[in-house]
């Protein structure tokens, strides 16, 4: 079945380093791929999103493309903020349904 | 727009009791959805609703939990009786397309912890 992959986290960072976080995906023909985000205490808003292969996604200063032959969508930020600290999950829609990874923990220190 | 409404915000309830969660979506939003997400895990889907009819339930423990959309607005998703490892965040979700280009929008969700 449909599956989504991320770097195990948690993932520490100090103020203005450079982010990235490894999603891969396994499924049948050409999902869309979205990146959540979880603020503490809240649900889950849509942080960005592409629905074709070489699409790039962005928002907020991130960003993450489609690469279809390494079934990726890795999610980047070129200078992170400690507003930045949250849970980010990797998903795929697939079979009807939206399947998450399992979230990654970022924390960004001051 | 108004989002996602969910309450209560928290819960908590000894094992074998029972327990229900209310969801409203967003107006016009024809697929409703509730996820269940244990701690340090991803969201997995419960059930899937279409209007009032439901598209997916595969993952859902039927022993125990039940859910309905009446009348193709609010849902509710009851757990009789509770066990320990119903202890998670139930997040309800709707989407105007079905989620394929725009995903779903997430309400706050509902915290339960099973004593």
């Amino acid at each position: 079945g449909d599956s989504v992959t991320q770097m195990e986290g948690p993932v520490t960072l100090s103020e203005e380093a450079f982010l990235t976080i490894n999603c891969t995906y396994t499924a049948t023909g050409y999902p869309s791929l979205f990146w959540y985000v979880q603020y503490p205490g809240e649900g889950l808003q849509l942080l960005l999103k592409a629905t074709k292969a070489d699409d790039k996604g962005s928002n907020k200063g991130f960003e993450a493309t489609y690469r279809k032959e390494t079934t990726s969508f890795h999610l980047e930020k070129g200078s992170v903020q400690v507003s930045d600290s949250a849970v980010y999950f990797c998903a795929l829609f697939g079979a009807q349904k939206l399947v998450f990874g399992q979230g990654t923990r970022l924390t960004i220190n001051p | 727009e108004a989002g996602v409404a969910q309450s209560p915000r928290y819960k908590i309830i000894e094992k074998r009791q029972s327990v229900a969660f209310w969801c409203n979506p967003i107006s016009g939003h024809a697929t409703l959805y509730w996820y269940q997400q244990i701690l340090g895990q991803g969201p997995k889907l419960l059930i899937q609703f279409q209007n009032n009819g439901v598209v997916d339930d595969s993952q859902l423990p039927k022993d125990r939990f039940s859910a309905e959309r009446l009348k193709g607005v609010d849902s509710t998703l009851k757990i009789q009786p509770a066990k320990l490892e119903d202890s998670a965040v139930y997040l309800c979700a709707s989407s105007l397309d079905g989620g394929q280009v725009y995903g779903y929008t997430f309400g706050s969700g509902t915290r339960l912890t099973v004593v």
